[in-house]
């Protein structure tokens, strides 16, 4: 079965600074993996996702995630922080083969001006 | 064009009540979802059919009961309304199974008095 873990229900920033959002997956064959954001009051957006083409994935403004298969991690960062990027993110992970997708329980992320 | 739309937004009821919450995808996808957001933000998995066919049915109880008169269409009809009903109820859409990422609705504020 696989599985989520986010570290860390909620990160502060600065305005500019460096955000990084941890995401390790449990799975027993090769995944896809897909990063998620949620604004107050709205329904979930993805950000990027893995399937196993290239390891280093860019999505939406200015967001990227590195597969590590030897470290299951699946890590979201983005260079600097703006104050729009304030949300909820989430982490899924799905089996090939499989038909569900399951959600870690999510980081908040804080922009401080 | 709204993409994945869901009727109502915010629904208040008393317990023991019976309710349904609607929801559309214009997206032409195969596979539609029933997703229960705690207050935490934990999200988890209600129900998915694909081309009308029931694939996920997660542990829920019995009072919830999707139903899908067509692809573009799947409806979640809960009876006996209790407190632990309330929660953001979001319903998400894709192309099928595999690698497809999934789109959500705004979802649907439930609050049961």
């Amino acid at each position: 079965a696989q599985s989520v873990t986010q570290l860390g229900s909620h990160v502060s920033v600065s305005e500019g600074a460096l955000v990084l959002l941890r995401c390790n997956y449990s799975s027993s064959v090769p995944p896809y993996l897909f990063w998620y954001v949620q604004y107050p009051n709205q329904g979930l957006q993805l950000l990027l996702k893995y399937t196993s083409a290239a390891t280093l994935v860019k999505g939406i403004n200015g967001f990227e995630a590195e597969f590590k298969k030897s470290e299951t991690s699946f890590h979201l960062t983005k260079p600097s922080a703006h104050m729009s990027d304030a949300a909820e993110y989430f982490c899924a992970v799905k089996n090939t083969g499989g038909f569900k997708t399951i959600f870690g329980a999510g980081t908040r992320l804080f922009v401080k001006a | 064009d709204t993409a994945v739309s869901q009727t109502p937004k915010y629904l208040v009821t008393q317990m023991g009540n019976d309710k349904s919450i609607k929801c559309e995808q214009n997206l032409g996808h195969d596979t539609m979802y029933w997703y229960k957001q705690d207050s935490k933000k934990f999200l988890k998995i209600m129900f998915s059919y694909n081309n009308k066919e029931l694939i996920i049915n997660e542990t829920v109880p019995n009072r919830f009961s999707p139903k899908s008169p067509d692809k573009a269409h799947l409806n979640l009809h809960i009876n006996s309304l209790e407190l632990g009903d309330s929660a953001v109820y979001f319903c998400a859409s894709s192309r099928g199974q595999g690698d497809y990422e999934q789109y959500f609705g705004p979802g649907t504020r439930l609050t049961v008095t």
